[in-house]
């Protein structure tokens, strides 16, 4: 059984940029959360996708956002890049009969 | 957003000592409460999903307790292990699909 695995592992980008980074979730998991750890801070929930639909939101502007794709990978899109994103972020997936999520190891998004 | 509030932020213990931590979480409308260990480098990865109050669950060296009129859980680890050196997280699900997390407490094991 494949873990959820994230893409890339490292991403420097500078200000006013847009980035998307990648999340395959395991195997038989349709649901997808995207969390975003600043340094210093527990992870923060940014976002959930169940069946290619946006199912919950954290408090994060608009210029985050998501997509899921039919075999149930996500994508997180974040425009207008600013130094507070530096941060890693964290995807996970979960089945639909438990609240458990399992997480890939981030990626980390530095912004010059 | 329900705050998650774990103590003390970091430990360090000797190899073969024992150790616990706090974490506390609002006692109202309680659902459910997760521990997580996470390794540098590596994945969060799941320990327990508490659900009852008076709960015990143990994996290994490590269990934990909970407390939901109180509000709070204990994480326990019986004779610690330099592997057991990680950051462990709680986090308390909000609105039904959002874990809502604690900063962790950073936990070092020296030999």
């Amino acid at each position: 059984e494949t873990g959820v695995t994230q893409s890339p592992t490292h991403l420097i980008k500078t200000r006013g940029q847009q980035v998307t980074l990648r999340c395959s979730s395991q195997s038989g998991h349709n649901t997808v959360s995207w969390y975003q750890q600043a340094l210093g801070q527990g992870p923060q929930f940014i976002f959930q996708y169940y069946r290619e639909e946006e199912n919950g939101r954290g408090n994060f502007p608009p210029r985050f956002s998501g997509l899921q794709f039919p075999n149930y990978s996500s994508e997180l899109n974040v425009n207008a890049l600013e130094l507070d994103d530096s941060a890693l972020y964290l995807c996970a997936s979960s089945q639909p009969t438990t609240d458990t999520q399992y997480f890939g190891p981030g990626t980390r998004l530095t912004v010059l | 957003i329900l705050n998650v509030e774990q103590s003390p932020q970091s430990l360090h213990v000797q190899e073969g000592d024992s150790t616990n931590f706090t974490c506390s979480f609002p006692s109202s409308n309680f659902y459910a409460l997760h521990w997580y260990r996470w390794e540098t480098a590596k994945s969060p990865e799941a320990l327990f999903v508490m659900t009852l109050n008076g709960d015990e669950k143990k994996k290994g060296r490590i269990s934990a307790t909970l407390n939901t009129k109180e509000g709070y859980s204990y994480l326990y680890i019986k004779g610690s292990q330099p592997e057991d050196s990680a950051t462990y997280l709680c986090a308390f699900p909000n609105s039904g699909y959002a874990l809502n997390f604690g900063k962790g407490t950073s936990l070092l094991v020296t030999p």
